[in-house]
């Protein structure tokens, strides 16, 4: 039972540079999310999903997208990385209504130089 | 918007001795609240998830309570052990659960 898988776990990238976080889940969970983690920020929604093919921007969305193409995957790109990005990022997923609590991944460290 | 807050930030106790951790959120219009487990450069574990129609959740040690007239939970952790040390994150879902809004935590250490 994997619950919720993030590749890579850790990551540098150069300014500029874009890349794919990826995000899967074995649960049949309808909401998947993602949280970037900074020191003194707290986790941040970045952006969520409801379900396959709909996608919604949450606090932090600006310079990532998303796409929800199957019920399992939610992939989070960066377009052009900046230092700004520097942060842990987690998938998440829950069952629709949040009944069942939420299940987190394991994250990604990301280092943009 | 929700703000979610943890006080205090940081708790040292000596080993044995009971653990009482506060959150509390200015909209008391919420799904549920759920309390997560963080060890240092590891995701989150959940500890105990609280719908708004309940009072209270237990699970061994582990007890919270959710007042949502007040806009507060509690977290207890009875007779607290070294393993306890870690950052406790209290998170409180909106909108049917599908968005979860974070306070700052607050990190345990537990004194053998």
């Amino acid at each position: 039972n994997a619950g919720v898988t993030q590749t890579p776990k850790f990551q540098v990238l150069k300014t500029g540079q874009s890349m794919t976080l990826q995000c899967a889940q074995d649960m049949n969970h309808e909401y998947m999310s993602w949280y970037r983690q900074d020191p003194g920020m707290g986790l941040r929604l970045i952006h969520y999903s409801v379900g396959a093919g709909i996608t919604d921007q949450g606090e932090v969305p600006n310079g990532y997208n998303v796409s929800r193409s199957t019920t399992e995957d939610f992939p989070l790109r960066l377009l052009s990385a900046a230092p700004s990005q520097t942060s842990v990022y987690f998938c998440a997923s829950s069952r629709a209504g949040g009944n069942g609590g939420y299940t987190f991944g394991s994250g990604t460290r990301l280092t943009v130089v | 918007k929700q703000e979610v807050t943890q006080i205090p930030a940081a708790l040292s106790v000596p080993e044995g001795e009971n653990l009482v951790l506060n959150c509390s959120f200015t909209d008391s219009a919420i799904y549920n609240l759920q309390w997560f487990r963080q060890d240092p450069g590891k995701g989150l574990t959940s500890l105990l998830l609280i719908q708004s129609s309940q009072r209270e959740q237990t699970s061994g040690r582990l007890n919270a309570s959710l007042d949502k007239s007040s806009g507060r939970s509690t977290l207890y952790i009875a007779a607290s052990q070294p393993g306890d040390s870690a950052t406790y994150l209290c998170a409180v879902g909106e909108a049917a659960g599908n968005k979860l809004t974070f306070g700052g935590g607050t990190r345990v250490l537990v004194k053998p």
